[in-house]
Formats: structure tokens, C-alpha cells, sequence
């Protein structure tokens, strides 16, 4: 079993829709939450950083971490075909480990 | 300012051969971090710089190694590739404070034939 899961999708949404895209895992240690967009063939690109449980809203995206379910959501709101791209959520330890461990991200694709 | 910057963007070698990725951090940041990435895969780690020292290690075979200059860039060298070596290497870079947030540079594709 893998430390953290990630449904790869692919996902079909139309302009405008409201996105939910879901992580989980089995580490109860992980502290750090974050959500990194991937275009094809580029780098990942950081969108959300969140520590410990609870909300974080920056503009039309929302990070959403339940950790006493182990459960981590991105909401992207009023989505555009430029959100398609494939999602990757990652996660951390406390302290000095840096490592980040990610999921195998979900495909989005937003039609116009 | 400049992000993170990685070179070259792409590179074919054949098995047995030896391979240096290079990479030079945002402005500001301390610590390299390199991953790997499978197609279809989220990136893997391979290991962590900070002063000039490897800090952490990820489950990669000796093959791997790197360094890490005075002025924080990096370098990946990978001896005797394998076909299975083929892959998009990342580096990310990160600074003291937010010791988490990691900016990815836009990746070198490495093939192996």
C-alpha cells in the first residue's frame, strides 16, 4: 500500500464547475500538506501549503485537511480550461525531513 | 527573480553511461532537494543538500550521488544508467522558515536507450 493515494482520474469537468480533487493516507505523522499543479512536460508548480488540520483559501482554489481521517481535498471553484493540468498533492514530516511524499496525481482536463 | 533553473532540459545516453544534471535554487533558498519522476508517477526522492552536506536520503541505489556547491546550486550524477533510469529529474529548492515549501525547477528528461 502506498503512503499516500491519489485517484489518477482522468476527471472531465465543463467551464465553470465546481472541482474536488482527494487525497489519502496512511501516515498519521505527516504535518505539511500541499497541492502542486503539473502542465505536461513541465515542473510542478506550488498552489497550496497548509500546516496541520483545517481551511486555506487563496482565490478560487481551497485546501481542506482532515487529519483524523487522514484525508486532504483541493476545491477549485469557477474552474477554466486553464486549470487543466494534472494535480499532485504532496505531504511532510515535522522537523528537519524536508522529504515531500506524493501522490501519483489526478488528471483534470476543464472543457470550454 | 529567477526561479529554479535546471540544465540540460533534455539528454538521451545509452546504458552504462554517467549523467550530470545540474541545478542553481530560487534566489534566497539554502536547500536542494531532487526527485524523480516516472510518466504517469508523482515524483519520487532521490536526496536533500543543505550545506554543502547530504541531509536526507531517499530509497535510491548508490548510483545516485550528488553535491552541493558554495553558492547552494547542485548537481545529480547518476553512474551506469539503466533503461529504468529513464525519467523527468526535478530539482526543488527551499529556504529556512518555511521549511516545507518547495519550488520545482522545470525538470530535465533524461532517456536511456
Amino acid at each position: 500500500q502506498k503512503e499516500v493515494e491519489q485517484d489518477p482520474g482522468p476527471l472531465s469537468v465543463p467551464e465553470g464547475a465546481i472541482v474536488s480533487l482527494n487525497c489519502t493516507y496512511s501516515n498519521s505523522a505527516f504535518q505539511y500538506f500541499m497541492w502542486y499543479r503539473q502542465y505536461s512536460r513541465k515542473g510542478p508548480e506550488l498552489l497550496m501549503y497548509t500546516y496541520s488540520s483545517g481551511n486555506k483559501e487563496d482565490g478560487r482554489f481551497t485546501a481542506q485537511v482532515d487529519k483524523s481521517s487522514k484525508y486532504i481535498s483541493l476545491f477549485i471553484r469557477d474552474s477554466q480550461p486553464s486549470d487543466s493540468a494534472t494535480y499532485l498533492c504532496a505531504m511532510s514530516l515535522s522537523g528537519s525531513a524536508r522529504q515531500l511524499t506524493f501522490g501519483s496525481g489526478t488528471q483534470l482536463t476543464v472543457l470550454p | 527573480d529567477a526561479g529554479v533553473t535546471q540544465s540540460p532540459t533534455h539528454l538521451i545516453k545509452t546504458r552504462g553511461q554517467q549523467v550530470t544534471l545540474r541545478c542553481s535554487p530560487k534566489s534566497g533558498h539554502d536547500t536542494v532537494s531532487w526527485y524523480q519522476q516516472a510518466l504517469g508517477q508523482g515524483p519520487q526522492f532521490i536526496f536533500q543538500y543543505y550545506e554543502e552536506e547530504e541531509r536526507q536520503r531517499g530509497n535510491f541505489p548508490d548510483r545516485f550521488s550528488g553535491h552541493q556547491f558554495p553558492n547552494y546550486s547542485s548537481e545529480l550524477n547518476v553512474n551506469a544508467l539503466l533503461l529504468g533510469d529513464s525519467a523527468l529529474y526535478l530539482c526543488a529548492s527551499s529556504g529556512s522558515g518555511r521549511v516545507n515549501e518547495q519550488f520545482f525547477g522545470p525538470g530535465t528528461r533524461l532517456t536511456v536507450l
